[in-house]
């Protein structure tokens, strides 16, 4: 188990430029979550994958996000066209749930993203 | 939706006791998780509670009241590395969408000697 990994660390870029963002679950976990969190807030749900679907988008989330989970195993996100409101720490986390006794492990965090927009 | 409120900051002793309220209101509860985060670093999980009562791990103990909508997290025995934030999270069941977790503002605990 070598835990959530999150690339890159930290990324700063100028508003108006495109950014992605990498997340490697945990191996043997199905569910992947994306979260932001400013200073002093709590993390703020973006969106979240059992294995390839993207089941919940936030209603927060504009049409500038996109992310992905291609294969089941890594994600993607995207902030197209940066605006400095995005500057915040990225996390990604992941979970396991089996179907058989709905039991649904705690959330596993990454070390995040911290993404400047300047 | 969800409402998760918890106090901003506490401070507390090297050695004593600290309780961290957390209240919540929501139409489909499915769980409440304490996460323990160190500044600039990810949140950690510390305590899980679905059915009333108080579950103790070591120096920390959480205790959940559903009817009440309301938690807390318990730490003893003060150290100074347990200055961080705590963070309350509940679980939301979603229609066909499966489980997500939403999060409090964080409590933010200074350890002093």
């Amino acid at each position: 188990d070598t835990g959530v990994s999150q690339d890159p660390r930290h990324k700063i870029t100028k508003r108006g430029q495109n950014v992605t963002f990498r997340c490697d679950p945990i191996s043997e976990h199905n569910r992947l979550y994306w979260y932001r969190q400013t200073l002093g807030q709590g993390p703020e749900f973006l969106t979240y994958f059992q294995n390839e679907a993207q089941l919940e988008k936030s209603r927060l989330l504009s049409d500038r996000f996109s992310a992905e989970r291609p294969k089941g195993s890594f994600s993607t996100l995207e902030i197209q066209r940066t605006e400095q409101g995005d500057s915040a720490m990225y996390l990604c986390a992941s979970s396991f749930r089996t179907t058989e006794s709905s039991y649904n492990s705690p959330l596993h965090f990454g070390n995040g993203t911290r993404l400047t927009v300047t | 939706g969800q409402n998760i409120d918890q106090p901003t900051e506490m401070t507390a002793t090297e050695g004593a006791i600290v309780q961290i309220n957390c209240t919540y209101q929501t139409s489909g509860f499915n769980g409440l998780f304490w996460y323990q985060q160190h500044a600039g670093e990810a949140p950690t999980f510390l305590s899980y509670n679905v059915l009333d009562g108080l579950e103790e791990k070591g120096r920390f103990s959480s205790f959940l009241s559903r009817s009440k909508g309301y938690s807390y997290l318990l730490l003893k025995e003060l150290q100074m590395k347990d200055s961080a934030s705590y963070l309350c999270a509940v679980r939301e069941v979603i229609k066909a969408a499966g489980n997500k977790l939403t999060f409090g503002g964080g409590t933010r605990v200074l350890v002093k000697p």
